[in-house]
Formats: structure tokens, C-alpha cells, sequence
């Protein structure tokens, strides 16, 4: 079945680059997103990437999609104190249903 | 209004009481999703509503919940008879169509004591 992995937590210093990874399993995905999570409130959609896509970069955000091990990964570049969050990967294959990871929860330390 | 509202946006409630949750999607959006989100726990899918369409109920956990969209806008998703294991954070979502963006609201925590 269609599943989405992630490790839960990753703890980095202030002004350091992130990678947050994150593993898929349904090879029909046409769009995969990253969504931030900041305390007591919803998710925040911060980029996605069409599936025919190797990299997509927007500011300090840089997404890279390796389709062929069904694997994906959000760098934050000059991570700051306000980047702490939790960061879903979301994979959308042919149907409307969004499958969401369990979340990894970035911890930046000033 | 701008984005997606819910409300209440918590709610503390006795076990073996019901309880309703709703949400106010965006304007002009036509799909429509409930979520839940448990503590470390991923994103876990209850229920979509697209136009006119059927509902696709197939997350719902157990016949206690049940969900409708009246008018193909506002949506309440209600709890009947809860448990302790419904305490999470109940999230709605919203997009324009099938397959774009969906953009999601706050959250309704729930607290089953």
C-alpha cells in the first residue's frame, strides 16, 4: 500500500544547512509536497515538485526528488531559529487522497 | 474568508459524549478533507468531499464518526459516543479542484477525558 516514511527528529545549528528526507512508496506519485508545522497551528504548504522533476529551488528552500528510489529530500539553507518546526512530506498519486509522513520535527539551535 | 476556518479550535469533552467540529473551507473551493493528526502520529485521512459528488468515507475509524458538507461548503465532522483514543487534532483542508494545492485550517484539538 501507499506509504510515506520519515525520521522524527533532527536537531541542527543556526545558520547551518537542513536535509530532511523522506521515502515513498507509491511510484504512480505525480506531485510531492512539503508542508511546516509550527506549534498550534496547521500546515503550512512551503513547496511541492512534479514528478518529472529532479530539483526545484525557491530561496533558501531546495527540493530533490530521486524518482528511481522513490526518494525525497527538503534542504533548508542558513537554517534559522524560526525554521523550527515539523516538516510533513506528502506524496499525491492518481487519486485526490494526499498520503502524509509522519512528520520530522527540526530542532535549530542558536 | 481568507483561508481555511475551524472551529472550536479546542475542545475538552467527557468520554461517551458527542461532539462536532466544523469547517469553513475557502471560498470557491470544491474538495473538501478531514484529516487527523495524533500525537507522533502522521497525518492520517477520514474523509474527502468533492462537489456533488459521493463522499469517499473510506478513513473513517468506526461508524462513531460521520461527516457531511451542507451546501457544498461548510462541513461538520461529529464524534459520537467518544473515546479517549479520539483525543487529536482534527485538521481540515481545502482546494480549488481535484488535484491542485489543498491548503488546510488550524486545527480542532480534542481532548476526550
Amino acid at each position: 500500500g501507499e506509504d510515506v516514511e520519515q525520521s522524527l527528529f533532527l536537531s541542527v545549528r543556526e545558520g547551518d544547512s537542513s536535509v530532511i528526507n523522506c521515502t515513498y512508496t507509491d511510484s504512480s506519485s505525480t506531485y510531492l509536497y512539503w508542508y511546516k508545522q509550527e506549534p498550534g497551528a496547521g500546515l503550512q504548504l512551503l513547496t511541492y515538485i512534479f514528478s518529472n522533476m529532479d530539483m526545484k529551488q525557491d530561496q533558501r528552500l531546495t527540493v530533490l526528488l530521486n524518482k528511481k528510489d522513490k526518494h525525497l529530500s527538503l534542504r533548508i539553507a542558513d537554517t534559522q531559529t524560526g525554521d523550527s518546526a515539523i516538516y510533513f512530506c506528502a506524496e499525491r498519486g492518481g487519486t485526490y487522497k494526499y498520503i502524509f509522513g509522519t512528520g520530522t520535527r527540526l530542532k535549530v539551535l542558536a | 474568508g481568507a483561508g481555511v476556518s475551524q472551529s472550536p479550535s479546542n475542545k475538552v469533552t467527557e468520554k461517551g459524549k458527542d461532539v462536532e467540529l466544523r469547517c469553513d473551507p475557502i471560498s470557491g473551493h470544491t474538495a473538501l478533507y478531514w484529516y487527523r493528526q495524533s500525537l507522533g502520529q502522521g497525518l492520517e485521512f477520514l474523509i474527502y468531499f468533492q462537489g456533488n459528488s459521493a463522499p469517499d468515507k473510506s478513513g473513517l475509524p468506526s461508524d462513531r464518526f460521520s461527516a457531511e458538507r451542507t451546501g457544498g461548503s461548510v462541513s461538520t465532522l461529529t464524534i459520537q459516543r467518544t473515546q479517549q483514543e479520539d483525543s487529536a487534532v482534527y485538521l481540515c483542508a481545502s482546494s480549488p479542484q481535484v488535484g491542485n494545492t489543498i491548503y488546510f485550517g488550524e486545527g480542532s484539538w480534542l481532548t476526550v477525558v
